[in-house]
């Protein structure tokens, strides 16, 4: 079973830019989260889908941050104008529907200079 | 606010000795809780999840205690091996439709050969 696929891995933008991430979940998981994970922090969540639908974007800045889950498959999270703070990893995780664990992907690592 | 709190300073312990991280959290009612683990520059990985009207679980090596009326998590590891070298998240979930989770900050763990 292939796990939670995202893309770039890594990214450098400066101050001020856009910059988009991707995530294809496991076939089938009906959930979605995308997480921010600052350098010693333990990951903090922004949005979390049900199929196409939001279900929690309440710590989600939604004055700079935006996500979609189209079809509810792969889903994007997007970032404009960046800011020096949202230097982060994130990640995307997804849940099937009978349990409560969580796969998550690899990152994207965002670096804003 | 719900906060979780695991110890910020790296636990490093010889192979072959027994590994105990702790979580602690105020605030806070869950309906279960997770252990997870996340290597560098990788997602966290699911280990185990206990509910509130469980003592104890095992998987192989690994045990995890809660204790609701202490608000304490133990995860311990025995017989460590270098190969358990990583950094552990607790995370606590209440019980609703969301299934979302709160992270602690982890712990890192070093086994010394």
């Amino acid at each position: 079973e292939a796990g939670v696929a995202q893309s770039p891995r890594y990214k450098i933008i400066e101050k001020r830019q856009s910059v988009a991430f991707w995530c294809n979940p496991i076939s089938g998981h009906a959930t979605l989260y995308w997480y921010q994970q600052i350098l010693g922090q333990g990951p903090k969540l922004l949005i979390q889908f049900q199929n196409n639908g939001v279900v929690d974007d309440s710590q989600l800045p939604k004055d700079r941050f935006s996500a979609e889950r189209l079809k509810g498959v792969d889903s994007t999270l997007k970032i404009q104008p960046a800011k020096l703070e949202d230097s982060a990893v994130y990640l995307c995780a997804s849940r099937p529907g009978q349990g409560y664990e969580q796969y998550f992907g690899p990152g994207t690592r965002l670096t804003v200079t | 606010s719900q906060k979780i709190e695991q110890n910020s300073e790296a636990l490093n312990i010889q192979e072959g000795k027994t590994a105990t991280l702790t979580c602690n959290y105020t605030n806070y009612s869950p309906a279960y809780l997770q252990w997870y683990r996340q290597d560098p520059g990788r997602g966290p990985v699911f280990l185990l999840l206990i509910r509130e009207n469980e003592k104890e679980k095992r998987k192989e090596r690994l045990k995890v205690t809660f204790d609701t009326t202490l608000k304490q998590s133990l995860f311990h590891i025995t017989a460590s091996q270098p190969a358990d070298s990583a950094t552990y998240l607790c995370a606590l979930a209440r019980m609703d439709s969301s299934y979302k989770l709160i992270f602690g900050s982890g712990t890192r763990l070093l086994v010394r050969p």
